[in-house]
C-alpha cells in the first residue's frame, strides 16, 4: 500500500514566484484534504474535495491560493504569487469515507525567501 | 467558533509509567474525536477514533475516553516506552458534522525517558 504521496518534499523559492504542490491520494479514497502546519497556528484545514469536487475552501487564506483535483489520483495546491508568510509545512491527506481516519503524506516543507 | 485545547507544555515521564494527555473543547458537540501521532518531519498518523456514544476505546497499550458532558477526551499510553515519544494531536469532527472536516488541536509533545 503506497500511502499518500506528496511532492516535492522541500521547496525553497523567492517571494513572488509561483509554487505548485502535488499530491497523489490513496487509491480508492474519495476524500482529499489539504492542510497547512505552522508553529503558531498548528494544523489548519485549507480545502477538501469529495469525488474530485471542492466541498469546503473556507480555510484558504486568500485568492493567491488555489487547489484543483483534475482526477481521482492527483491534486495540486498552487500559490501565486508566494509571500514569506506562506512558509509552512503543507500536508495532503485522504480518506475513504467522511468519518473515517485520514491518511497523511509526509508533507512539503515550503520556504519563501 | 469551535475551540480545542491541548496542553501546550511538553509532558515528560519515566519509561514504564502511564502517560495521560488531555483534549478539551468548547462551543460545540462533535460526533466523534480522533487521536493522531506525529513524529518530527512526518505527517500525522491515525491512532484511535471514538464516537460521541462511546465512553472508552482501547487499542493495545492505548486508551481513549470521551466525556461529552465535560467536553473532554483523555488519551492514555500505559507502560510507556521511549519509542512513544512524539507529538500527539486530537482532532474533532468539524462543522457541519460528519462531512470529513477535522479541527486539530495544537498537540502535546510527549517525552518518555529511559
Amino acid at each position: 500500500d503506497a500511502g499518500v504521496i506528496q511532492s516535492p518534499r522541500h521547496e525553497v523559492t523567492e517571494m513572488g514566484q509561483e509554487v505548485t504542490l502535488r499530491c497523489k491520494p490513496i487509491s480508492g479514497h474519495d476524500y482529499l484534504f489539504w492542510y497547512r502546519q505552522t508553529m503558531m497556528r498548528g494544523l489548519e484545514l485549507l480545502i477538501y474535495f469529495n469525488n474530485n469536487v471542492p466541498i469546503d475552501d473556507s480555510g484558504m487564506p486568500e485568492d493567491r491560493f488555489s487547489a484543483k483535483m483534475p482526477n481521482a489520483s492527483f491534486s495540486t495546491l498552487k500559490i501565486q504569487p508566494s509571500e514569506p508568510r506562506d512558509s509552512a509545512v503543507y500536508f495532503c491527506a485522504s480518506s475513504g469515507l467522511s468519518n473515517q481516519p485520514q491518511h497523511f503524506g509526509d508533507g512539503t516543507r515550503l520556504s519563501i525567501l | 467558533s469551535q475551540k480545542i485545547e491541548q496542553n501546550s507544555e511538553a509532558l515528560n515521564i519515566q519509561e514504564g509509567k502511564t502517560a495521560t494527555l488531555t483534549c478539551n473543547y468548547t462551543n460545540y458537540s462533535p460526533a466523534y474525536l480522533q487521536w493522531y501521532r506525529q513524529d518530527p518531519g512526518r505527517g500525522p498518523v491515525f491512532l484511535l477514533l471514538i464516537r460521541e456514544n462511546e465512553k472508552e476505546k482501547r487499542k493495545e497499550r492505548l486508551k481513549v475516553t470521551f466525556d461529552t458532558t465535560l467536553k473532554q477526551s483523555l488519551f492514555h499510553i500505559t507502560a510507556s516506552q521511549p519509542a512513544d515519544s512524539a507529538t500527539y494531536l486530537c482532532a474533532l469532527d468539524g462543522v457541519p458534522s460528519n462531512t470529513g472536516k477535522l479541527i486539530f488541536g495544537q498537540g502535546t509533545t510527549l517525552q518518555v525517558k529511559p
